[in-house]
């Protein structure tokens, strides 16, 4: 079974641009969380979806956004790109909500200059 | 809002010793999953132990074992016979129980070095 797969891999984005990151859960996967990974704020929650559905949102400003299609893939799009959005994006995916196993691609490196 | 603190931001073994990695969480839930993940310099996530805070024995994964102390809030993991292959960093996690939410809350990470 293919894991989580997240594209593209490393992206260099200049402020002020937007940016589009993709996931593709595990098959038959139908949640998909989001997360921020920073040096100083560590790893933190961006938003959660399940059947296409947005079930949670962390406290990100609203230029982040996301979405989730009918076959589970998620998208999240950054508008407006700080220097601080620099960052390691990471999916994750469980099989259900309430699901206490959640896996997790390998990341979307993105540097903004 | 749960919060999860890891108090080592690093620790260091030597190959076959034992390390234990410290945990500490803050919630008024009664129900809640508790999980360590490690993160390899080549960056993927991955489980490594996981613990329902239903359950009173503690968890066991080959050559990685928790000791979960509900009462204290506090969740250490044990790495026994530690490998070369150990080294990354660890990352403590809380997770809701129910609530239709996959949110997990992480500590800060410990950055784990084996010696040769």
């Amino acid at each position: 079974k293919a894991g989580v797969t997240q594209t593209p891999r490393y992206l260099i984005k200049t402020r002020g641009q937007q940016v589009t990151l993709s996931c593709s859960p595990i098959s038959g996967h139908r949640s998909v969380s989001w997360y921020q990974q920073t040096p100083g704020q560590g790893l933190q929650f961006l938003f959660e979806y399940f059947s296409e559905t947005q079930r949670n949102k962390g406290n990100f400003p609203g230029r982040f956004s996301g979405r989730q299609f009918s076959n589970s893939r998620s998208e999240m799009n950054v508008s407006t790109l700080e220097l601080g959005d620099s960052a390691l994006y990471l999916c994750a995916s469980s099989s259900q909500v309430g699901s206490n196993e959640q896996y997790f691609g390998p990341g979307t490196r993105l540097t903004v200059t | 809002a749960q919060t999860v603190t890891q108090s080592q931001p690093e620790m260091s073994v030597q190959e076959a010793e034992t390390v234990t990695l410290s945990c500490t969480y803050d919630t008024s839930e009664s129900d809640y999953y508790l999980f360590w993940y490690k993160q390899p310099p080549s960056r993927q996530m991955i489980l490594v132990i996981r613990q329902e805070a239903y359950k009173q024995q503690n968890a066991t994964e080959n050559r990685f074992s928790v000791n979960f102390q509900k009462a204290a809030k506090s969740f250490s993991l044990k790495i026994s016979d530690s490998q070369l292959g150990d080294a990354a960093m660890y990352f403590c996690a809380y997770l809701s129980f129910g609530g239709g939410s996959e949110k997990l809350v992480f500590g800060k990470g410990t950055k784990l070095t084996v010696n040769p």
